[in-house]
């Protein structure tokens, strides 16, 4: 059964870094989503992405936030300069254009010291 | 409360029982969703229920929504100790962005 798959599955950095999570999202898939969830938190949606550009980005999402998708099949989530406060598991989602169903990776655990 | 709250927080029930968890949420919405979430892991979709839609089931899965009072229900029937998880509801206010709510930990003991 097809899957969403993130890497890497943890990340240690130093705050004021940038870090890339990637994403290999279902092939089929036309929608494409981050969201992040704080330990001991609710989910919370981050952005969405549709044919090649972002169709919908929370508060969250600030100018130290970006994605893409560079090369058709990887979509990727780059923090410029983490914060402590950016600690989480980060969750990759996707779906088809004729389901709201979402498919969702295993999630990268972003640790910021 | 916000969008998307679940009641209980947690829940701990015996196998072979039955297992209710209930959402409530605050706007209009598309589409009502549930989530599990084993410990760790990435979030797996259980069912959904459109808006114009009362009850939906799924195997052991029974879901209501009540638009009017803002509420949805998920049920889980003869419990096993593998459903054990956390259960999220999502809530699809727009087109297709997930708002999820805090939770249920559903503990299911041998």
């Amino acid at each position: 059964e097809p899957e969403v798959t993130q890497t890497p599955s943890h990340q240690v950095t130093q705050m004021g870094q940038e870090v890339i999570l990637r994403c290999v999202p279902i092939s089929n898939h036309l929608y494409f989503y981050w969201y992040r969830q704080i330990l001991g938190q609710k989910v919370e949606f981050l952005v969405s992405f549709y044919n090649n550009e972002i169709s919908e980005k929370s508060e969250i999402f600030d100018d130290q936030f970006s994605v893409e998708r560079p090369d058709g099949s990887n979509f990727t989530l780059k923090i410029r300069s983490t914060k402590l406060e950016d600690s989480a598991m980060y969750f990759c989602a996707s779906r088809d254009e004729n389901s709201y169903e979402q498919y969702f990776g295993p999630g990268t655990r972003l640790t910021v010291t | 409360s916000q969008q998307g709250e679940e009641d209980p927080q947690a829940l701990s029930i015996q196998e072979g029982e039955n297992a209710t968890m209930n959402c409530s949420y605050k706007t209009s919405i598309n589409n009502l969703q549930w989530y599990r979430q084993n410990s760790g892991r990435g979030l797996v979709h259980l069912i959904l229920i459109r808006s114009n839609e009362r009850e939906k089931h799924s195997g052991r899965l029974r879901v209501t929504l009540d638009t009017s009072k803002k509420s949805s229900s998920l049920l889980i029937t003869a419990s096993r100790a593998a459903d054990t998880a956390s259960y999220f509801c999502a809530t699809v206010p727009g087109y297709s962005t997930l708002t999820f709510g805090k939770g249920t930990m559903l503990l299911v003991s041998p």
